[in-house]
């Protein structure tokens, strides 16, 4: 089936540093690459969505110059935290859609300190 | 804006019993997900149903849809303590891709011998 690889898993940063989280689709093109993040004990959050060759769409109230998207190309999606700081600390999962549907990343846990 | 309500939000019950969890939503859809979250992990596909009347059946799991009434239900036969999990409902607001999927805010179940 259609798989979503993310990494990195886990990464742990110092406050005002940038972080690159990067989404490839194996096996499938990923027409459209969504970006969740999510808080403890909460559901996702769409932070916003990408299409391949043109600029991401971020939803209401999410810094599109500190969350940035790139998606270069149907495999591959990337986000990048700039100038991390503590609030920033989160669970980031991309979504890959395309013709089956939509295919989770495994996440991303980012510990900014 | 489509809204995702999905109850209980927490659920303890004891091993051997049944339950449902009710996916209320509250535009037209026909394509509904069901998804499992163990703790530090991404979502887990469970079910995908993409009609009025679908059932489908995983296990100790079955899910159901009702479009006319826009409500999903994963009903839990005898449950045991490996279905401990959050279980999000996810509504497909559109027949295309490029739409994120709108999210539950989750059920939070623990299994107790």
């Amino acid at each position: 089936g259609a798989v979503v690889s993310q990494h990195p898993s886990r990464v742990i940063c110092k406050s005002g540093t940038s972080v690159k989280i990067e989404c490839r689709s194996l096996d499938f093109q990923a027409t459209t690459m969504f970006w969740y993040r999510q808080f403890p004990k909460q559901s996702l959050m769409l932070m916003a969505t990408s299409n391949e060759g043109s600029k991401a769409t971020y939803e209401q109230g999410v810094e599109k110059d500190k969350f940035l998207i790139n998606h270069a190309s149907l495999t591959l999606s990337t986000l990048t935290v700039t100038s991390a700081h503590p609030e920033d600390s989160s669970f980031y999962i991309c979504s890959g859609g395309g013709v089956y549907g939509y295919t989770f990343g495994s996440g991303t846990r980012l510990t900014v300190v | 804006e489509l809204k995702v309500e999905q109850n209980p939000l927490f659920l303890s019950m004891q091993e051997g019993k049944n339950y449902t969890i009710y996916c209320n939503y509250s535009t037209t859809s026909d394509r509904l997900y069901w998804y499992r979250q163990d703790p530090g992990k991404s979502l887990e596909s469970l079910f995908v149903l993409l009609s009025n009347g679908a059932v489908k059946q995983e296990g100790r799991l079955m899910a159901s849809l009702d479009t006319k009434a826009r409500l999903s239900t994963l009903h839990i036969t005898a449950a045991v303590h490996d279905l401990s999990a959050t279980y999000f409902c996810a509504v497909d607001p559109a027949r295309r891709s490029g739409y994120a999927l709108n999210f539950g805010k989750g059920t939070s179940l623990l299994v107790t011998p």
